[in-house]
């Protein structure tokens, strides 16, 4: 298994402000993504994060919104810029491990912008 | 990315009932994945299903995966409170970027 922690576990922001969330695994993976999770909804993927290169966004995100880093195995960052209040929501980081069929979830961030 | 329906999407019994929460594609997975969120944190992985008509327990959950690997089920056999929160599962379509197809998710409420 993996253990995921996330910093901030939750904010409240100024419209028009960015924050970064950051993401470190105990162990080293293979994949690292970020999620937004709306209240009562389901998980939306917004990209996936690559060590050392530029992540891979789904339709919907981009990366001047949404800029994320991954600069080694077991930590990545996803920055939310120039917030608005549709941007509150919770934000997860997931890991997959390398070779199995098991992905697991952060605690998540609950960011809520006024 | 494929979906997955899941149904019911609320669920609402009394501690002491049973329940069942379906998860159903027209697409194959290699794996399925079903998890548990309780308010204010994050998916706690519960069991991956791997084989056809494979069946794993938990305790008091039972979690199915059809024969076609297209569907799966989770049984919750005398509820207890504890039990609620939202279950969602997630299918892997064991494509090369490793994405999960998740359900929309079923909200269990068990009443004491």
């Amino acid at each position: 298994s993996a253990v995921i922690s996330q910093k901030p576990s939750r904010d409240i922001c100024q419209r028009g402000t960015s924050l970064t969330i950051q993401c470190q695994v105990d162990s080293q993976v293979t994949m690292m993504f970020w999620y937004r999770q709306q209240p009562g909804q389901s998980l939306t993927l917004i990209a996936t994060a690559n060590q050392g290169s530029e992540a891979t966004y789904e339709s919907g995100f981009v990366i001047d919104k949404f800029p994320i880093s991954r600069p080694n195995l077991t930590f990545s960052t996803l920055t939310v810029s120039n917030m608005s209040p549709e941007d509150s929501s919770i934000y997860l980081c997931s890991v997959r491990l390398v070779f199995t069929d098991t992905q697991y979830f952060g605690p998540g961030t609950r960011l809520t912008v006024l | 990315t494929q979906l997955l329906e899941q149904s019911p999407q609320f669920l609402s019994i009394q501690e002491g009932e049973n329940l069942t929460v379906y998860c159903n594609s027209s697409s194959v997975f290699s794996s399925l994945q079903w998890y548990r969120q309780e308010p204010g944190e994050g998916p706690v992985l519960l069991v991956t299903v791997v084989t056809g008509g494979e069946v794993k327990k938990l305790k008091r959950l039972t979690f199915q995966f059809g024969d076609a690997r297209k569907d799966s089920s989770l049984h919750i056999t005398a509820a207890q409170t504890g039990d609620t929160g939202l279950y969602l599962c997630a299918g892997d379509p064991r494509s090369n970027d490793y994405k999960l197809s998740f359900g929309a998710g079923t909200t269990v409420t068990v009443r004491a």
